[in-house]
């Protein structure tokens, strides 16, 4: 069954701190994705990557690295998080080249306080 | 810059009944339009999906439409369950690589 897991599903952290969202996929996929959800916006794409040691700037980066050292993984940092960064974070895979379903873990709910 | 349309954005229906959404794109050059449900506390999940190269397309209770001409595509549940309730988001690829998604659709069914 195809998976994807996500490291936390909440997190609390003050402002300025370093924070590492992790995503795993078992499926083998080529591409990864990590999104923002906020209320009444949608669904946002930060970074995605179509390999190892590859990314690509999605629509709203500014805040935001990314790492893929290994193709089941694909990491999200917040340099020095800040409040405006409060939001529900979503990472998803697919296959080969694009145009294909998209799958998403459940969600990281980050708060910056 | 590229965008998706989602209308309306709160939906209301009574078992049984049937539900709309629509969405419409600018990028002429779509050609995969993907609609997700996502239920309380989960990711969402792909339930249905079109390529540019038919018009329509079924699977039992969920449909979509696709009009290229006028760049809008849309999303039917018909004989509505409580189980359908959701936020629902219909998307279409951008410059062949990145989906852009519509803001969502709340559906609630009511029993």
């Amino acid at each position: 069954d195809v998976k994807v897991t996500q490291s936390s599903r909440y997190l609390v952290k003050r402002t300025g701190e370093k924070v590492f969202l992790e995503c795993v996929q078992d499926m083998d996929h080529e591409n990864m994705f990590w999104y923002r959800q906020d209320p009444g916006l949608g669904l946002r794409l930060i970074y995605f990557s179509y390999d190892v040691k590859m990314k690509e700037k999605g629509d709203i980066p500014e805040g935001y690295s990314v790492s893929r050292e290994k193709k089941e993984r694909f990491s999200l940092i917040l340099e020095s998080a800040s409040t405006n960064q409060t939001s529900m974070y979503l990472c998803a895979s697919s296959p080969g080249l694009a145009a294909n379903e998209q799958y998403f873990g459940p969600g990281t709910r980050l708060t910056v306080t | 810059g590229e965008n998706v349309e989602q209308h309306p954005s709160t939906l209301s229906v009574q078992e049984g009944d049937s539900a709309v959404i629509k969405c419409t794109y600018s990028d002429s050059a779509s050609n995969y339009f993907p609609w997700y449900k996502q239920e309380l506390g989960k990711g969402p999940q792909l339930i249905i999906d079109i390529r540019s190269n038919v018009g329509e397309k079924k699977d039992q209770r969920i449909a979509v439409t696709l009009n290229k001409t006028a760049k809008h595509f849309s999303l039917h549940i018909t004989e509505t369950q409580p189980e359908d309730s959701a936020v629902y988001f219909c998307a279409a690829i951008v410059n062949t690589d990145k989906l852009i998604f519509g803001t969502g659709t709340r559906l609630q069914v009511f029993p």
